[in-house]
C-alpha cells in the first residue's frame, strides 16, 4: 500500500514557542492531505483539509491563526502548531487518500507535549 | 451531519474466539467505510476497505460488512489471537472521514 511519512515522531516544546510538523507522500501525489489530533483514549478528530496550492479548509472551532498549514507540493504538507500552550499536547496525525479509491493512508503521527 | 458510533467500546475475550465488532453510521451517502488498527501510541494501519457498491471485504482472518441501506458494518474475527489486542475504528468516507469512538479488544492468552 500506499507510504505516508510524519516527521517529528515526537517533539517537547516549551509553552509560547512554534512546532512544525510535516507530513509526506512518499509513494504517491496527493493534492489533498488531512490532518487530524487525538486526545488519550478518544477518537480521531479531523481539524482541516490541506489543499495544494490553496488554502487549507479549517473544521469548525479549529483555530486557524494557530494551526497554520502549508501544502507547498502534491507530496508534502505542513502543520505548524504557533504560541504552543499545553493544551495543544496531543497526537497529530495526518492522511492522504489515493484519489481512485478514496482508501486513506495514515502517518505514523506526531506526539506533541508542551511544556 | 455523519455521525460513526462503535459498539461495543470495550472487549476482551479469550484467546481463540471469534468476534464481531460493530459500527453504525447515520448518512448512507457514503464513498467507502474503513476499518482501522491503533496500537497504543501508534498510528493507523488500515485493515479492509469497502466500497459503496461492495457487501464485503475480506483478508486473512478478517471479514468486514457493509450494509449502507441499514447503516451498519461489522468486523468479523476469526480464532482471535493476543497479538490482535488494539484499538479498532471504523471511518466512513464522504466528503470527509469521520471516525468512530473505536472498540478496544483485549485478547487474552
Amino acid at each position: 500500500g500506499a507510504v505516508v511519512s510524519q516527521h517529528p515522531s515526537w517533539v517537547i516544546c516549551k509553552s509560547g514557542t512554534s512546532v512544525k510538523i510535516e507530513c509526506r507522500s512518499l509513494d504517491f501525489q496527493a493534492t489533498t492531505m488531512f490532518w487530524y489530533r487525538q486526545f488519550p483514549k478518544q477518537s480521531l478528530m479531523l481539524m482541516a483539509t490541506s489543499n495544494e496550492g490553496s488554502k487549507a479548509t479549517y473544521e469548525q472551532g479549529v483555530e486557524k491563526d494557530k494551526f497554520l498549514i502549508n501544502h507547498a507540493s502534491l507530496t508534502l504538507s505542513t502543520l505548524t502548531v504557533t504560541s504552543a500552550h499545553p493544551e495543544d499536547s496531543s497526537f497529530y496525525i495526518c492522511s492522504a487518500p489515493q484519489t481512485a479509491s478514496y482508501e486513506q493512508y495514515f502517518g505514523p503521527g506526531t506526539r506533541l507535549t508542551v511544556t | 451531519k455523519q455521525e460513526v458510533t462503535q459498539i461495543p467500546a470495550a472487549l476482551s475475550v479469550p484467546e481463540g474466539e471469534n468476534l464481531v465488532l460493530n459500527c453504525s453510521f447515520t448518512d448512507s451517502a457514503i464513498y467507502n467505510l474503513q476499518w482501522f488498527r491503533q496500537d497504543p501510541g501508534k498510528g493507523l494501519t488500515s485493515l479492509l476497505l469497502i466500497q459503496s457498491s461492495q457487501r464485503e471485504q475480506t483478508s486473512g482472518r478478517l471479514n468486514a460488512s457493509l450494509d449502507k441501506s441499514s447503516g451498519r458494518s461489522t468486523l468479523y474475527i476469526a480464532a482471535s489471537q493476543p497479538g490482535d489486542s488494539a484499538t479498532y475504528l471504523c471511518a466512513s468516507q464522504g466528503g470527509k472521514l469521520i471516525f468512530g469512538q473505536g472498540t478496544e479488544l483485549s485478547v487474552k492468552p
